[in-house]
């Protein structure tokens, strides 16, 4: 079993649709979660960090963490076409900043 | 603005031969990493470095050398290709500990045939 797993989609959605995506993990020693936001042919860009449990909303974007049910989500609100990319969630635990990621999620936007 | 330049940006090998990848950051980042991207797989962390001069097994090790000689510089050596190896790699940079994001440069496709 994979430490981070991540429905890899694809997943599509009709513009201005509300999406929702998710990761499980199954080591409690993460602390620190990211959402990374990929397009074609480039590297991963941080999109949302959260520190423990709790929610971040950064304009269209919300990041919810529920540690307890070693659970993270990331919603789009008012999704754009612009938003058609692979999105990776990422988890860490110590001080050396390795990353554990999922597998990605593929997410096109339709107009 | 640079940030993390990835030389070259595609390859392809014959099995059995060598190369080297080389990442550059201009952003003064103490930490460097090497992943590599295969389809369902996500991101794996091949080798890392905290520091000039320091560096560390990640998870997918085998098959890989690299080297931290300056700051700014971090290379990942394939000392003998193997088609198993054919993957997207990507460099990574960050300015200290996991609460500070890693800056990614946008891959070198290698194919090894």
């Amino acid at each position: 079993q994979k430490e981070v797993e991540q429905d890899p989609g694809p997943l599509s959605v009709p513009e201005g649709a509300i999406v929702s995506l998710n990761c499980t993990y199954s080591n409690s020693a993460f602390q620190y979660f990211m959402w990374y936001r990929q397009y074609s042919r480039k590297g991963p860009e941080l999109l949302m960090y959260t520190y423990s449990s709790g929610n971040k909303e950064d304009g269209r974007f919300t990041a919810q963490v529920d540690k307890s049910s070693k659970y993270i989500s990331l919603f789009i609100r008012d999704s754009q076409p612009s938003d058609s990319a692979t999105y990776l969630c990422a988890m860490s635990s110590g001080n050396t900043g390795k990353l554990i990621f999922g597998q990605g999620t593929t997410l096109q936007v339709k107009p | 603005n640079a940030g993390v330049t990835q030389t070259p940006k595609f390859r392809v090998l014959k099995t059995g031969q060598s190369m080297t990848l080389l990442c550059a950051q201009d952003m003064n980042h103490e930490y460097m990493y090497w992943y590599r991207q295969d389809p369902g797989m996500g991101l794996r962390l091949i080798h890392y470095s905290v520091g000039e001069g320091t560096t560390a097994k990640g998870e997918v090790p085998d098959g890989y050398n690299v080297s931290r000689l300056k700051k700014q510089n971090f290379l990942l050596g394939l000392e003998s290709a193997a088609p198993s190896q054919t993957s997207v790699y990507f460099c990574a940079s960050s300015s200290g500990t996991a609460k500070q994001p890693q800056h990614f440069g946008d891959g070198t496709r290698l194919s090894i045939l």
